[in-house]
């Protein structure tokens, strides 16, 4: 079946850090990828996706690039702000199942 | 556009006790998703509506969960009796069309904590 691995959390980085939070997948057929945040408090959220193989994802200084090779959609940011301080979700959708499958999600902590 | 209503925020019920979940989806989103997320997971998948159509319900738990979309628009969710593993945080979402080019756009979830 379908399942989504994230790196295993927190993650409390200082303001300006470079940040990648790590996402591997198995699925079957060509899955559509996608990150999710959640920021305290609230509903959560599309951040980015991807739909095809060496497609990249990017919104508010975040990018994602679909890998197919190592299967795996890093999410990465060059310099991360207090404000980005949330729960990030790596997510797969197959057309299969039209389901949406996501990881467990990863708690980011940015310091001033 | 007004986004997707949950209510309510917090239900805590003792178990064995009924309890119901309401959401109401975007405008015009023919999609609507009810998922389970328990502490430190990602959301789970309970059940999909097309319209007023259950299309995918089979993670849903049918001998204590229920949902029902009247009329293709809102939703109810209920659980009856509630048992402790129970607790979680429901989310309700919904979008123009079951495809992956239609995102999901999530509510605010309502938490649940069954004693």
């Amino acid at each position: 079946g379908n399942s989504v691995t994230q790196m295993e959390g927190p993650v409390t980085l200082s303001e300006e850090a470079f940040l990648t939070i790590n996402c591997t997948y198995t699925a079957t057929g060509y899955p559509s990828l996608f990150w999710y945040v959640q920021y305290p408090g609230e509903g959560l959220q599309l951040l980015l996706k991807a739909t095809k193989a060496d497609d990249k994802g990017s919104n508010k200084g975040f990018e994602a690039t679909y890998r197919k090779e190592t299967t795996s959609f890093h999410l990465e940011k060059g310099s991360v702000q207090v404000s980005d301080s949330a729960v990030y979700f790596c997510a797969l959708f197959t057309g299969a199942n039209s389901k949406l499958t996501f990881g467990k999600g990863i708690t980011l902590s940015v310091r001033p | 556009e007004a986004g997707v209503v949950q209510s309510p925020r917090y239900k805590i019920i003792e178990k064995k006790q009924p309890v119901a979940f309401w959401c109401n989806p975007i405008s015009g989103h023919n999609t609507l998703y009810w998922y389970r997320q328990n502490l430190g997971q990602g959301p789970e998948l309970l059940i999909r509506y097309e319209n007023e159509e259950a299309v995918d319900d089979s993670q849903l738990p049918k001998d204590r969960f229920s949902a029902e979309r009247l009329k293709g628009v809102d939703s109810t969710l209920k659980i009856q009796p509630a048992e402790l593993g129970d607790s979680a945080v429901y989310l309700c979402a919904s979008s123009l069309e079951g495809g992956s080019n239609s995102p999901l756009h999530f509510g605010n979830g309502t938490r649940l904590t069954v004693t």
